[in-house]
C-alpha cells in the first residue's frame, strides 16, 4: 500500500522554465489537494479536486494549474516558474466526506533560481 | 473564512515533564480539529481528530487534546515528554462540509516541540 505518492523529491528550476509536479495515490480517496510550506507561514493551500473532473482554487492558486482526469492522479504544474515558487510542496488525500485525517506525501522541495 | 492560531513558535520542555502545544480557531458551525506532526525532511503525519463527542480525544504516540468550545481551543498535550516527541506541530481546522466553495484543511504555521534530556 503505497499512500500518497509525490515525485519528484527535490527539483531545481530556473525562473520562466516549466515544470509539473506528480502526486499519485491508491486509496480511492476522492479528495485530493496541494499545499506549499514555508518557514513560519505552516501550510497554505493552493488547489484542490473533490473527484474526478472537479478542481477549484485554494487560498494561494496564483502560478499554478490543476488537473484531475482520474481519481488516482492530481498533477501540479508551474507554467513559468519564479524565486517566490521556492517551497516545499506537498499533496495530500482523503475520502471526501470523511474525516479521518489527510494523507500527505513526502514532499517536493522545489528551488527556483 | 476559517482560522487556527498557533501562538507559540517554540515550545522547551524536559524529558519526562507533561507538555501542552496550544491552539486556538475560528471557523463558523461546527468544527472537525486535527493535530499533525512533522519530523525533519518528511510529510505530515496525523496524529488526532475531533469531530464530535468526548472533549477529550486520545490519538497516536500517547498524544490527546482537549476541545474546548468556549475558548474557541484545541491544545494539544501528553503526561510525560520523550526526546522522540521533538518535532514540528500543527493545528488545522475545517468547517463543515458544505459541497462547494472554499475547502480543505487551514493549517496553523506549527509550534516546534523542543524535548531536552
Amino acid at each position: 500500500n503505497a499512500g500518497v505518492t509525490q515525485t519528484p523529491k527535490f527539483q531545481v528550476l530556473k525562473t520562466g522554465q516549466s515544470m509539473t509536479l506528480q502526486c499519485a495515490q491508491d486509496m480511492n480517496h476522492e479528495y485530493m489537494s496541494w499545499y506549499r510550506q514555508d518557514p513560519g507561514m505552516g501550510l497554505r493551500l493552493i488547489h484542490y479536486s473533490v473527484g474526478a473532473g472537479i478542481t477549484d482554487q485554494g487560498e494561494v492558486p496564483n502560478g499554478y494549474n490543476v488537473s484531475r482526469s482520474t481519481t488516482e492522479d492530481f498533477p501540479l504544474r508551474l507554467l513559468s516558474a519564479a524565486p517566490s515558487q521556492t517551497s516545499v510542496y506537498f499533496c495530500a488525500s482523503s475520502y471526501r466526506d470523511d474525516y479521518y485525517g489527510y494523507t500527505f506525501g513526502s514532499g517536493t522541495r522545489l528551488t527556483v533560481v | 473564512a476559517q482560522s487556527v492560531a498557533q501562538p507559540e513558535d517554540q515550545v522547551n520542555v524536559a524529558e519526562g515533564n507533561p507538555l501542552t502545544v496550544k491552539c486556538t480557531y475560528s471557523v463558523s458551525g461546527n468544527p472537525y480539529l486535527f493535530w499533525y506532526v512533522q519530523y525533519p525532511n518528511r510529510g505530515l503525519q496525523f496524529l488526532l481528530k475531533y469531530i464530535t463527542g468526548d472533549n477529550l480525544v486520545k490519538g497516536s504516540y500517547g498524544f490527546e487534546a482537549e476541545f474546548n468550545k468556549s475558548q474557541t481551543s484545541f491544545h494539544l498535550k501528553k503526561p510525560s515528554a520523550l526526546v522522540s516527541d521533538s518535532a514540528l506541530y500543527f493545528c488545522a481546522v475545517r468547517g463543515p462540509y458544505s459541497g462547494g466553495g472554499a475547502d480543505g484543511l487551514t493549517f496553523g504555521k506549527g509550534t516546534h516541540l523542543i524535548i531536552q534530556p
